[in-house]
């Protein structure tokens, strides 16, 4: 099984800060990675698909970028409403494996 | 508008089953994949089956193989998960959705006595 894994696991930010988040993966998965938001109570939200493709509807503060086993989910100018958690997910083979996610709370 | 809706969850007892059920609409059902996740209680996501467009693949985590069956019907636009043999570790919102795609809002299932 592929393994995932993220960092950091959580962050205190404030509004207006470049926020980072990488997600490895135990082996290659090409491109087969995907991001997604998840506030309390909700659904994940796809942010981004295939690495850097950028979800409809999405604001183009988020990004994704990386190929092989490493990559990266980044939000260019925080907002109130991106306190969240935010979790990868590998589609290269089953199981479909997440990462543990990385929680965004306000500093 | 692309949506996706879970029904099905709710309180049982050990070793009960259910049957979740997942309908779709907005979008061409039968050429998509689908999956379910579930979240334990302050956990993190967990995926638990995949199934093909056509149904003739499918996938399963280790820990609900041989309890839980995935199946669709895509004359009527639905995914379904059968689950039996429920363990108090299998209590969790179960999503229906796609990897790489849209959600649905989840059902919650309850384990216990």
């Amino acid at each position: 099984d592929i393994q995932m894994t993220q960092s950091p696991s959580s962050l205190s930010a404030s509004v207006g800060d470049r926020v980072t988040i990488t997600c490895r993966a135990s082996q290659s998965i090409s491109s087969y990675l995907h991001w997604y938001q998840q506030k309390p109570g909700k659904a994940p939200k796809l942010l981004i698909y295939a690495a850097s493709s950028l979800q409809s509807g999405v604001p183009s503060r988020f990004s994704g970028s990386g190929s092989g086993t490493d990559f990266t989910l980044t939000i260019s100018s925080l907002q109130p409403e991106d306190f969240a958690t935010y979790y990868c997910q590998q589609s290269d083979s089953t199981p479909f494996t997440f990462g543990p996610g990385t929680k965004v709370d306000i500093k | 508008e692309v949506q996706l809706v879970e029904s099905g969850g709710g309180l049982v007892q050990p070793g009960g089953s259910l049957r979740l059920s997942c309908a779709a609409s907005g979008f061409i059902f039968s050429t998509y994949s689908m999956n379910w996740v579930r979240q334990a209680p302050g956990k993190g996501l967990e995926w638990v089956s995949y199934i093909s467009g056509g149904g003739s693949t499918i996938y399963y985590a280790d820990s609900v193989k041989g309890r839980f069956t995935i199946s669709r019907d895509n004359a009527k636009n639905s995914l379904y998960l059968q689950i039996n043999s429920l363990r108090d570790e299998d209590t969790a919102v179960y999503y229906c959705g796609i990897v790489g795609g849209i959600w649905g809002q989840g059902t919650m299932v309850t384990v216990s006595s």
